[in-house]
This record gives structure tokens, C-alpha cells and sequence, in this order.
């Protein structure tokens, strides 16, 4: 069966500090991935998304940027954390045989800038 | 034209009543309708998924019922428990869609559910 793992679970960083989130899924090749962003435990916000290693699409304009340097590995990162950035963030995956539009979603990232 | 949205933002429910969520899209494109399931510090959890080929699907107490029509689709949580609080996110997407659209999912803003005991 497929897992999909995010760390750390939790994180407190000061603004302009750096910032490095990792996802990565077991049990499937090729997937999808995605990043979300979930503010003040509401909707979610698409990020990033990757169809393959080194194939990265930004959704939207903003302080972060997304790597796959893996098949199944997606980082997400920040050269200087704003305040705003703060939020729980989300990674998924979706692909595999007949159901490859299903997304499953990672425990999350909860992080707070201070 | 991407939008979806949903009502209500938080609902009440006795155990035993009937949830109804709602929720209304716009992009006649969208063929997969899915409803995720979100407790407090979780990530979402796909609950149940429709095709705009069928107007209602079934799985346990949960029903999604779906107007093509109307470009609107619901879920109903029957005999609710307490358990089933959580906050619940209905979702659209093209299953088939080539370059940069490819399993692109559009969330509703979420509803907040308290089922009381």
C-alpha cells in the first residue's frame, strides 16, 4: 500500500530565516505531487505541482519554491520566511494505475513564523 | 470560472440527524467530484468521489448526490455521530486533461461540522 510521510510535523522559525519541508511517498512510482497551503484551518491553496523529477509548476507568485530531486521525493523551500508564510502545509500525491486522479493527502507541516 | 463553492461554512447536527453539505461548481469540464474529510491537525482524507455519469453514490452512511444540470453536488451524512466532526471539503477536477491541468483539484473553502451528543 502507498504512504506518504512529511517532516517535521511541527516548526517554529523566525522571520528571515530559511526554510526546508520534506514529503515523500512510498509504495507507488511516478506520482504526482503536490504542495498546499492551509491557512487558519480552512481551504486549501495549491502551491506547486510535479508530474516528474525536476518538472515543478508554481500556482502561485510567492516567497517559496519546490524541488524534486527524487521520484518520489518533493521538497518544499525558502530562502527568508515572511510572517505570511506561516500556515499548515500539505503535501500529496495522486497517480498509480486506473485511479491516477485520486489525491491522497500527508499528515502536514505545521509552521509558525515568529 | 474555477470556482466551487460551499454552504454552509459550519453546520450543527444531533447525533442521529442528517448532515447536508453543499456545494455549486462552474467549469462544465470538471468530471471528478470528490469530498475530503479533515479532523483538527490531520491532513484530508478522500472520503468519497463521484462521476457526473451517475446522480448518487453510496458508500455507508455517507451519499453523495449529484445535479449535472444544476452544476451542483452534496453530501449527506445520515444518522451523524459525534465522531464525524470534522471539517469537510467538497473538490472538482478534469480526470483527463493534458500539459499543466493534468489532476488539478479545486477546493471549496470548507465546512466546519459539530455533531452533538
Amino acid at each position: 500500500s502507498q504512504t506518504i510521510h512529511q517532516w517535521p510535523a511541527t516548526l517554529v522559525q523566525p522571520v528571515g530565516s530559511p526554510l526546508s519541508l520534506e514529503c515523500t511517498v512510498e509504495g507507488t512510482s511516478n506520482p504526482n505531487l503536490y504542495w498546499y497551503r492551509q491557512a487558519a484551518g480552512r481551504g486549501l491553496q495549491l502551491l506547486f505541482y510535479s508530474v516528474g523529477i525536476g518538472q515543478i509548476s508554481s500556482e502561485v507568485p510567492q516567497n517559496l519554491s519546490a524541488s524534486r530531486p527524487q521520484d518520489r521525493q518533493f521538497i518544499l523551500s525558502s530562502k527568508k520566511l515572511l510572517l505570511s508564510d506561516s500556515g499548515f502545509y500539505l503535501c500529496a500525491w495522486s497517480g498509480g494505475t486506473s485511479r491516477f486522479f485520486e489525491q491522497y493527502f500527508g499528515p502536514g507541516t505545521r509552521l509558525t513564523v515568529t | 470560472q474555477q470556482q466551487v463553492k460551499q454552504s454552509p461554512q459550519s453546520l450543527i447536527v444531533q447525533k442521529g440527524g442528517i448532515s447536508i453539505i453543499n456545494c455549486a461548481y462552474e467549469n462544465t469540464a470538471f468530471d471528478y467530484f470528490p469530498w475530503y474529510q479533515q479532523f483538527p491537525g490531520k491532513g484530508p482524507a478522500l472520503l468519497i468521489a463521484i462521476r457526473p455519469d451517475v446522480s448518487e453514490k453510496k458508500e455507508g452512511r455517507f451519499t453523495i448526490s449529484f445535479n449535472k444540470s444544476a452544476k451542483q453536488f452534496s453530501l449527506h451524512i445520515m444518522d451523524s455521530q459525534p465522531g464525524d466532526s470534522a471539517t469537510y471539503f467538497c473538490a472538482a477536477s478534469k480526470r483527463y486533461a493534458g500539459g499543466t491541468s493534468y489532476g488539478k483539484l479545486t477546493f471549496g473553502q470548507g465546512t466546519i461540522l459539530t455533531v452533538h451528543p
